[in-house]
């Protein structure tokens, strides 16, 4: 299977502050990576497929890049209601596997 | 619009088996491969296996190889997943998830399943 790993852990951050998020995979899977987005007690949301197409509905403030192994989620100026965590996934190979998540939260 | 409803919250004995529905409208059931993701709680994601609706072929995680089950009914535009050997880490909600254009924009509500004795 392949390994995914997100870095931070965790971030604490504030409104209007860029945000970055990365993520890793064991194996190249070239574009094949996805972002979601979750908030407590709701199914995760898509925001990113393919590494950098925006999902339709998303805020143009998220935003994807890479490919091969590292990938990046950025938020250009975060607002209230992105606090959440958020997670990567390969759609690469099956299974299809996530990172460990990142929580955001207020600083 | 795409709709993926699931069956209600389960409480389960270790041991037993435990069958989840998800039930699908808005879309052409058999263009689209179904996907099931578990988290625990306050725990991470888990992508269990998916199911091709078409043809009804599966792919499992092999976590899960020899006690999961996928299935579909295209009659009623409804994919299931069954547990079996239920134990008490298998306590967590599990979603199904449509996928499209390699990703999942589209979930199910989510179903609860508690393993206690």
């Amino acid at each position: 299977d392949i390994q995914m790993t997100q870095s931070p852990s965790s971030l604490s951050a504030s409104v209007g502050d860029r945000v970055t998020i990365t993520c890793r995979a064991s194996q190249s899977i070239s574009n094949y990576l996805n972002w979601y987005q979750q908030k407590p007690g709701k199914a995760p949301k898509l925001l990113i497929y393919v590494a950098s197409s925006l999902q339709s509905g998303v805020p143009s403030r998220f935003s994807g890049s890479g490919s091969g192994t590292d990938f990046t989620l950025t938020i250009s100026s975060l607002q209230p209601e992105d606090f959440a965590t958020y997670y990567c996934q390969q759609s690469y190979s099956t299974p299809r596997t996530f990172g460990q998540g990142t929580k955001l939260e207020i600083k | 619009q795409v709709q993926l409803v699931q069956s209600g919250a389960e409480v389960k004995k270790p041991g037993a088996s435990v069958k989840v529905s998800c039930k699908a409208s808005g879309y052409t059931f058999t263009s689209y491969y179904m996907h099931w993701v578990r988290q625990a709680p306050g725990q991470g994601l888990e992508c269990m296996g998916i199911i091709n609706p078409s043809g009804g072929s599966t792919s499992y995680a092999q976590k899960f190889q020899g006690r999961v089950t996928m299935t579909r009914d295209t009659s009623t535009s409804t994919v299931y997943m069954e547990l079996s050997s239920l134990r008490s880490e298998d306590t967590a909600v599990y979603y199904c998830a449509r996928e499209y254009r390699s990703g999942y924009p589209d979930w199910g509500q989510g179903t609860l399943v508690t393993v206690s004795s």
